[in-house]
């Protein structure tokens, strides 16, 4: 069957580390792959969106890559704050459409 | 901008009544999407909307489930009898040409 996974378990890191989320798909064949941050009681705030012919894109502290041989998706915090604690989600398009099929999302604390 | 709006934030019913949804996206934007989210399934797309006309609806659950867009600023989505299975968060997204999704505040349904 189609899915996506992401970490089912919560990741806990300390201030000022790498945070480093996974995704991870099987049977799709994306054109491109999206990153949201969602907080508590709030919808999902857009990221970052890779193509399948990018194997890098970078935003501040944010880099997310993409292997599409693989079939996953990387994405990381540098420099990791308090503030950057939420779940963030990856979603990816389903075919030559609008639709996005998304992970259960990651959550991530960055302790002081 | 005022971003996606949702009304009405949070909404407890009783199972059988009727409850309708109602999403004002972001001016300009072409695209409108209905989400449901929940802890177990996490973000499920029910339906999408490009130039007010439905284009994929094969996420709506079933028949209870209907949602219209009449003009390029106002969505609603309808859930008629209402069900416990129904309670969710509804989130309403709208984008515009490019890929990345705005979403609203979100609706939090209870059905008792």
């Amino acid at each position: 069957s189609q899915k996506i996974e992401q970490n089912s378990e919560a990741l806990n890191i300390q201030e000022g580390k790498t945070a480093t989320l996974t995704c991870n798909y099987t049977n799709y064949s994306p054109a491109y792959l999206q990153w949201y941050r969602q907080d508590p009681g709030r919808g999902p705030v857009f990221l970052l969106l890779i193509r399948e012919n990018e194997k890098e894109k970078r935003k501040e502290r944010l880099k997310v890559t993409f292997d599409t041989t693989l079939k996953q998706s990387l994405f990381h915090i540098t420099a990791s704050q308090p503030a950057d604690s939420a779940t963030y989600l990856c979603a990816l398009n389903a075919g030559n459409n609008r639709k996005l099929i998304w992970g259960l999302g990651t959550s991530l604390a960055v302790n002081p | 901008d005022a971003g996606v709006i949702q009304s009405p934030r949070h909404e407890v019913t009783e199972m059988g009544q009727e409850v309708t949804l109602r999403c004002k996206p972001i001016s300009g934007h072409d695209y409108l999407f209905w989400y449901r989210q929940t802890m177990m399934r996490g973000l499920e797309l029910l339906i999408y909307f490009n130039n007010n006309v439905p284009i994929d609806d094969s996420g709506m659950p079933e028949d209870r489930f209907s949602a219209k867009m009449p003009n390029a600023s106002f969505s609603t989505l309808k859930i008629q009898p209402s069900e416990p299975r129904d309670s969710a968060v509804y989130f309403c997204a709208s984008s515009r040409g490019q890929r990345e999704q705005y979403f609203g505040p979100g609706t939090r349904l209870t059905v008792t």
